[in-house]
């Protein structure tokens, strides 16, 4: 069973950066693309960017343009996602969760467990 | 972008009984080409990360129980649970993949009568 774990929660001060880890398990990592999601309580879900975790390319939405920076450790079989210039509004659940690399199967699946960043003074 | 929106908000169904979700989308999700639907849907239960339930609008995920229909086409989807059962409670998300930003409904809270 395909599996991803993200790293722990996270407490950052205004301004700041954070970087989650999502690493990959029970499949080969750079067949797939890994996306990054948020969820801020009782909103809907908020599709960030991709990493194609073969090729290293990357697609951002504009609204994270400058601020989000996602790469990847083939090695380790590990993506990140790092946001920075961080604001009480990125206070939220990061997901990262997998598609199939270089086609239009943009469905996502599976998900990691989610990692809680708070962004408070 | 592509706006996503669900109807309804939420909705109370007695078990057994059918719940029926619907997802428009502010421009067509239908690529002519291959003729597909680009959209999913997704089940969030609490403190849980999505679940994907269908793809390419009507493709049941493995696993899936087989009450979990998908249909529609174009902008105008719909999620059918035709039995529902306890375990069903929970949020339900579509989600459209045709084009970036991938965009998703604001969610419907399925709960029981």
């Amino acid at each position: 069973q395909v599996q991803l774990v993200q790293s722990g929660a996270e407490v950052k001060k205004p301004g700041a950066s954070v970087k989650v880890s999502c690493k990959a398990s029970r499949y080969t990592f750079t067949s797939y693309t890994v996306h990054w999601v948020r969820q801020a309580p009782g909103q809907r879900l908020e599709w960030m960017g991709w990493i194609n975790a073969g090729n290293g390319n990357t697609k951002y939405s504009e609204k994270f343009q400058g601020r989000l920076t996602i790469t990847r450790d083939t090695s380790a079989s590990t993506a990140y996602m790092e946001l920075s210039s961080l604001r009480s509004e990125d206070t939220t659940v990061y997901y990262c969760a997998s598609s199939v690399a270089g086609t239009d199967n943009n469905w996502f699946d599976p998900w990691g467990q989610g990692t809680l960043v708070t962004v408070s003074s | 972008d592509i706006v996503m929106t669900q109807s309804p908000d939420s909705l109370a169904v007695s078990l057994g009984e059918r719940a029926t979700i619907n997802c428009k989308s502010s421009q067509s999700v239908l690529y002519s080409s291959n003729n597909k639907n680009y959209l999913g849907w997704y089940q969030q239960k609490p403190g849980q990360p999505p679940k994907l339930l269908i793809y390419w609008a009507s493709t049941r995920e493995s696993g899936v129980p087989d009450r979990f229909s998908g249909s529609g086409s174009g902008t105008d989807f719909t999620l059918t649970i035709s039995s529902l059962q306890a375990e069903d409670v929970a949020v339900y998300y579509c989600q459209q993949y045709y084009r970036s930003p991938y965009t998703f409904g604001q969610g419907t809270k399925l709960e029981i009568k």
